[in-house]
């Protein structure tokens, strides 16, 4: 069946500037995460939605990095006056179920920041 | 919080080979280690998982072992072909929190050749 898939697939946007990120989960997959992917820092927690629950926050690095998922389906990341080091892949990955089912990942938005 | 420690950086093997890598992890209350795989620009896909009430677990050519005690995993591919090169990533996640929020090791770059 369908993967997550993630949109767009390649971002280049100039400092200071918004930019958001899509993520459709797969179909029935009630959670749903963001990752971040750099050199330096490798594959990093970002946030983390369950159903109708309080999203876990834990792992965004700053107020300029915000997520929401309408409907519980489809998620958008938001990053506010982007900075260099902003740079990553962003991915996204689903679950089933949060308390045993391990996560699918999209292959990823790679962000540059110019 | 947890921290994922993964040896060697990069591995390189002849085809038929067998490969090993390691991972170590901080928090005793972590209870879910998966392994991922990554090719170029792709997202990491899972290749086996393990939680902390099984001492070994196998699935063809693939196997990962989990020593509690010591606080270490590791991942063992057996009679290795080409396209098992790609960047491999060990993880963790603790008791309490989602399975799917995972902390990463640093990977490993494992090259086969023919």
């Amino acid at each position: 069946g369908a993967g997550v898939s993630q949109s767009p697939s390649n971002k280049v946007t100039e400092k200071g500037k918004d930019v958001e990120l899509r993520c459709d989960p797969i179909s029935g997959h009630t959670a749903l995460y963001w990752y971040r992917q750099s050199l330096g820092q490798g594959l990093e927690f970002l946030i983390y939605f369950q159903g109708n629950s309080a999203p876990d926050k834990s792992g965004l690095p700053s107020d300029r990095f915000s997520a929401e998922r309408t409907g519980g389906s489809v998620s958008t990341l938001t990053i506010q006056r982007t900075q260099q080091e902003d740079s990553a892949v962003y991915l996204c990955a689903s679950s089933s179920n949060p308390s045993g089912s391990p996560l699918h990942f999209g292959n990823g938005t790679r962000l540059t920041v110019t | 919080g947890e921290n994922v420690e993964q040896h060697p950086s990069t591995l390189s093997v002849q085809e038929g080979d067998s490969a090993v890598i390691k991972c170590t992890y901080s928090d005793s209350a972590s209870n879910y280690f998966p392994w991922y795989k990554q090719e170029l620009g792709k997202g990491p896909q899972l290749i086996i998982d393990i939680r902390s009430n099984v001492g070994e677990k196998k699935d063809q050519r693939i196997a990962v072992t989990l020593n509690k005690t010591a606080k270490h995993f590791s991942l063992h591919i057996t009679e290795t072909q080409p396209e098992d090169s790609a960047v491999y990533f060990c993880a963790a996640s603790g008791a309490g929190t989602s399975y799917g929020k995972l902390t990463f090791g640093q990977g490993t770059i494992l090259t086969v050749h023919p």
